[in-house]
């Protein structure tokens, strides 16, 4: 069964610049999550997607990330304009239903580097 | 919200055993997991509690003392591969989402 995959694995962009990335969650998987996670810290949630519908998006600053799911299955996160304390590792997760029990599987990462 | 408490790091010899602690306070618990994560990896999943007491898998097993807010993952016969960070992750009462730790960093020497 293939993993969760992720694109790019690597970024790095300019302060104020753009930046987007893409995830494909476990072919199956409704429940697809977005993780920052900065150098020395646990991730942290950004958003969670229960199959093209948000479940969960406190965390995510809304002034500049936004993420979409638009048909349940790939997903994109995207941070306009970027800032210095974005850089982090973006880490995308799934899990079957999202129920009480759930593992939940994540992908490799893309690691961002804002300049 | 949760507070979640591991040590920063920690070393142990090839062949021996460690245990990581980590206590949490929540307002309403609804289960604890411990993720490995090695250097520029993703977190893979490695046990899941949500009663009290020992959960066995091979090398590794996790506790859980819910009145106490604690938990701890123990590693038996140390491996060099085992050298990695390890997240303790809590969920709290009504939400499906676990909030992670900062991770204890484990090094194994030889």
């Amino acid at each position: 069964e293939a993993g969760v995959a992720q694109s790019p694995r690597y970024k790095i962009i300019e302060k104020r610049q753009s930046v987007a990335f893409w995830c494909n969650p476990i072919s199956g998987h409704a429940t697809l999550y977005w993780y920052q996670q900065i150098l020395g810290q646990g991730p942290k949630l950004l958003i969670q997607f229960q199959n093209n519908g948000v479940v969960d998006d406190s965390q995510l600053p809304k002034d500049r990330f936004s993420a979409e799911r638009l048909k349940g299955v790939d997903s994109t996160l995207k941070i306009q304009p970027a800032k210095l304390e974005d850089s982090a590792v973006y880490l995308c997760a799934s899990s079957p239903k999202g129920g009480n029990q759930e593992t939940q599987y994540f992908g490799p990462g893309t690691r961002l580097l804002v300049l | 919200g949760q507070n979640i408490d591991q040590p920063t790091e920690m070393t142990a010899t090839e062949g021996a055993i460690v245990q990581i602690n980590c206590t949490y306070q929540t307002s309403g618990f609804n289960g604890l997991f411990w993720y490995q994560q090695h250097a520029g990896e993703a977190p893979t999943f490695l046990s899941y509690n949500v009663l009290d007491g020992l959960e066995e898998k091979g090398r590794f097993s996790s506790f859980l003392s819910r009145s106490k807010g604690y938990s701890y993952l123990l590693l038996k016969e140390l491996q060099m591969k085992d050298s990695a960070s390890y997240l303790c992750a809590v969920r709290e009462g009504g939400s499906y989402i676990p909030t992670f730790g900062r991770g204890t960093s484990l090094i194994v020497h030889p």
